[in-house]
C-alpha cells in the first residue's frame, strides 16, 4: 500500500480553520484518500474520502491536489471537540470494498486551546 | 443506533491466562475487522472477515491468536496463552461492502 506522511502534531486556536497536511507522493489511480480521527480513549472515527474531486460533509472538507499527490483536511471551525489524532491513509478500492484494509500510520495529533 | 459493541471494556489477567474479546458488529454489515493499539506499534490490523470468512489473517501476531465469526452477529478474538506483550487496546471494526469502518470503544487488556 502506498505510504502517507503526516506532521507529528498541530496545535489550533478554538473556533479557527484548522488545515492538516497529507503527503502521498506514491498513491496510485485506484487509492482512495480516507481520513479518519481517534478521539482520546475511543476508537476511530471515519471523517471523509475522496478520489480526486474536493469532498465536503458535515464534519469537514477534503482538498486533493491536482496531481493526487497530496491532500488537505480541512475542519472549518475547531472545537475543543475536535482534539483527536487524525489519520490519512490510502486504500486501494481494487481490493474489495469493505475488504480493503486500512493501514494506519501514527497520524497528526491536533491539539484546540481555548 | 447500536454501533460495533465490544466487550469486556476493560480486562486484567494473569499470563498464561487464557483471554476471550467479543464483538457484535452494526446490524447488517458483512465485513469485520480486529485491530490492535500500542504505543509502540500504533494500530495494527490483526484479521478480517467477509461474510463471516476469514480473508486475510496475516496480521495475526502467532498461534497464539486465533479469532472466529460462528455468525454475522458476532465474532471473537482469542490468545491463548496470554503474555505481557499481548497488554494492548483492541478494536473491532464493521462495515458495509465499499463503505467506511465503524469502530468500536475497544477493550483494554493487560496481562501481569
Amino acid at each position: 500500500d502506498a505510504k502517507t506522511t503526516q506532521p507529528n502534531s498541530m496545535e489550533s486556536n478554538e473556533e479557527e480553520p484548522v488545515h492538516l497536511p497529507c503527503n502521498h507522493s506514491t498513491i496510485s489511480g485506484t487509492d482512495y484518500i480516507h481520513w479518519y480521527r481517534q478521539l482520546p480513549s475511543q476508537g476511530p472515527e471515519y471523517v471523509i474520502h475522496g478520489l480526486t474531486s474536493n469532498v465536503n460533509n458535515r464534519m469537514a472538507s477534503l482538498a486533493i491536489a491536482e496531481d493526487r499527490k497530496s491532500s488537505t483536511l480541512i475542519l472549518h471551525r475547531a472545537t475543543l471537540r475536535d482534539a483527536a489524532v487524525y489519520y490519512c491513509i490510502l486504500r486501494d478500492e481494487r481490493v474489495g470494498g469493505s475488504q480493503g484494509n486500512l493501514i494506519f500510520g501514527k497520524g497528526t495529533k491536533l491539539s484546540v486551546k481555548p | 443506533d447500536a454501533g460495533v459493541i465490544q466487550s469486556p471494556r476493560h480486562e486484567v489477567t494473569e499470563m498464561g491466562q487464557e483471554v476471550t474479546l467479543r464483538c457484535k458488529p452494526i446490524s447488517g454489515h458483512n465485513s469485520l475487522f480486529w485491530y490492535r493499539q500500542t504505543m509502540m506499534r500504533g494500530l495494527e490490523l490483526l484479521i478480517y472477515f467477509n461474510n463471516n470468512v476469514p480473508i486475510d489473517d496475516s496480521g495475526m501476531p502467532e498461534d497464539r491468536f486465533s479469532a472466529k465469526m460462528p455468525n454475522a452477529s458476532f465474532s471473537t478474538l482469542k490468545i491463548q496463552p496470554s503474555e505481557p506483550r499481548d497488554s494492548a487496546v483492541y478494536f473491532c471494526a464493521s462495515s458495509l461492502a465499499g463503505q467506511p469502518q465503524h469502530f468500536g470503544d475497544g477493550t483494554r487488556l493487560s496481562i501481569l
